[in-house]
């Protein structure tokens, strides 16, 4: 066990629904990082939280939004979902500021039919 | 901007060999350099990493990389794999102080043959 808790572990939905996956970062740790894994892009990062607040911003489509609540846990939201969206979300956090390397956690696997 | 190269898709090793996986990278700033394993159905784990000082790195089950800046390599490596080393292994980079996000190569695929 990481310390990082994905939930759910599998999704499965239509095309044109929305979901929400939920993560909460190992205690203590202030920053939350959403990566999308798939076949064709492999591994690319979605967005970051710090302390609540958005930090940096990556490859993240406009139909999806994450937020970063009070007690840290963090939530992505996908809506309007379509068949290549079907991937790995993987959620994964830090302690802070720099360059240390996460801790991730084991994700969710979305699928999308 | 940054990237990752990652040389082979797919590594093939005998049990008991050496193995070494190939990273480049390509970064206009400081570098900070990961190695991650992914068993299957499983998350990332960390297996490594360099942030300054010794090129050469130590992590966990055995594995070390060395840091090149001039040839911008971060290979790892293992003297003897196991039957249990059977995953895929990312490279990746980090800018650092407020641009902590890593961008990850494509991985390899090691694979190890009894």
């Amino acid at each position: 066990d990481s310390g990082v808790t994905q939930t759910p572990k599998h999704l499965i939905t239509a095309t044109g629904q929305r979901v929400t996956l939920r993560c909460s970062p190992r205690s203590g740790d202030l920053s939350v990082y959403w990566y999308q894994q798939s076949l064709d892009q492999g591994l690319q990062f979605l967005i970051q939280y710090y302390n609540g607040e958005e930090r940096a911003k990556g490859n993240i489509l406009e139909r999806f939004s994450a937020q970063q609540f009070p007690d840290l846990h963090s939530e992505l939201n996908l809506s309007s979902l379509e068949l290549g969206d079907s991937a790995l979300y993987f959620c994964a956090s830090s302690g802070g500021q720099g360059p240390y390397g996460y801790t991730f956690g084991s994700g969710t696997r979305l699928t999308v039919v | 901007a940054q990237s990752v190269t990652q040389l082979d898709s797919q590594v093939p090793v005998f049990e008991e060999a050496p193995v070494e996986l190939r990273c480049n990278y390509s970064s206009s700033v400081s570098v900070y350099l990961f190695w991650y394993v992914q068993y299957p159905n499983q998350g990332l784990q960390l297996l490594l990493k360099y942030l300054s000082g010794s090129t050469l790195v130590k992590g966990i089950n055995g594995f070390e990389a060395e840091f090149n800046k001039s040839q911008t390599s971060f290979h790892l490596r293992k003297p003897s794999v196991h039957i249990s080393d059977t995953a895929e292994y990312f490279c990746a980079v980090s800018g650092g102080f407020g641009n902590e996000k890593l961008t990850f190569g494509t991985g390899t695929r090691l694979t190890i043959i009894p």
